[in-house]
């Protein structure tokens, strides 16, 4: 059972938008940043998306993180099919003291 | 360019040891915390271990604290991660990764090396 909660699934069509949502509590995400990672299976994980919205340069701004409360979510504008992939958002817990991530979420393009 | 290279990943019996390492380069690595992420087969990423730049403040999650420890040596740019007690649920892909200049979690990963804990 993850910290932060996921949707296992999304899917979408090209083109289409896509939010993917992350719930935590006021230990992690109510008061620390988010961020985002998108794997491809078989490779390591990428940054999307640090400090809730804020993307690493060579990040399609398609991609945009948000949060609010204690929860964050992370959009995919304009889907294409090399968005297929798995997507996990982490923060700080300061009750555990460690980053805690989701349990990922399955990004399928029809 | 910034380059993360894991090796030491191995399959070790129930009880055992590994040494796990990580070189970094492209960068100046005393700089930068570090740490150590695992995912195990089929399953999503779990944090492991981090630590900051000079190595005075380590962090674990509580599954592996007493067991793991996490250590750098700045000069080799190398970050270890030394398994003991080695338990089958360890078995994992472990990433090396490196953390921003804000000290947020993974700019950076390392393609990830295996830990196969089994009798």
């Amino acid at each position: 059972q993850s910290v932060l909660t996921q949707p296992p699934s999304v899917s979408g069509t090209p083109g289409q938008r896509v939010i993917i949502s992350c719930s935590g509590s006021s230990s992690n995400i109510g008061q620390k940043p988010v961020n985002w990672f998108q794997q491809v299976p078989g490779t390591a994980p990428k940054l999307l998306a640090y400090k809730d919205h804020q993307r690493p340069s060579g990040v399609p701004d398609r991609f945009s993180g948000s949060k609010a409360g204690t929860s964050a979510s992370l959009a995919i504008s304009g889907l294409q099919s090399e968005d297929e992939a798995d997507y996990y958002c982490a923060s700080w817990d300061v009750n555990l003291n460690a980053w805690v991530f989701g349990g990922g979420t399955k990004v399928t393009v029809l | 360019e910034v380059q993360l290279l894991e090796s030491g990943g191995d399959l070790v019996r129930p009880g055992g040891s590994l040494r796990l390492s990580c070189a970094g380069s492209g960068f100046t690595f005393s700089n930068f915390a570090m740490g150590w992420v695992r995912q195990a087969p089929g399953k999503g990423l779990e944090w492991v271990s981090g630590l900051n730049g000079n190595g005075a403040f380590t962090f674990y999650i509580p599954s592996v604290r007493g067991r793991f420890t996490i250590f750098r040596d700045n000069p080799k740019n190398t970050v270890y991660l030394q398994m003991n007690s080695l338990r089958v649920d360890d078995t994992a892909v472990y990433f090396c990764v490196k953390y921003t200049e804000t000290s947020s979690l993974g700019d950076r990963w390392g393609q990830g090396t295996l830990v196969t804990v089994s009798s």
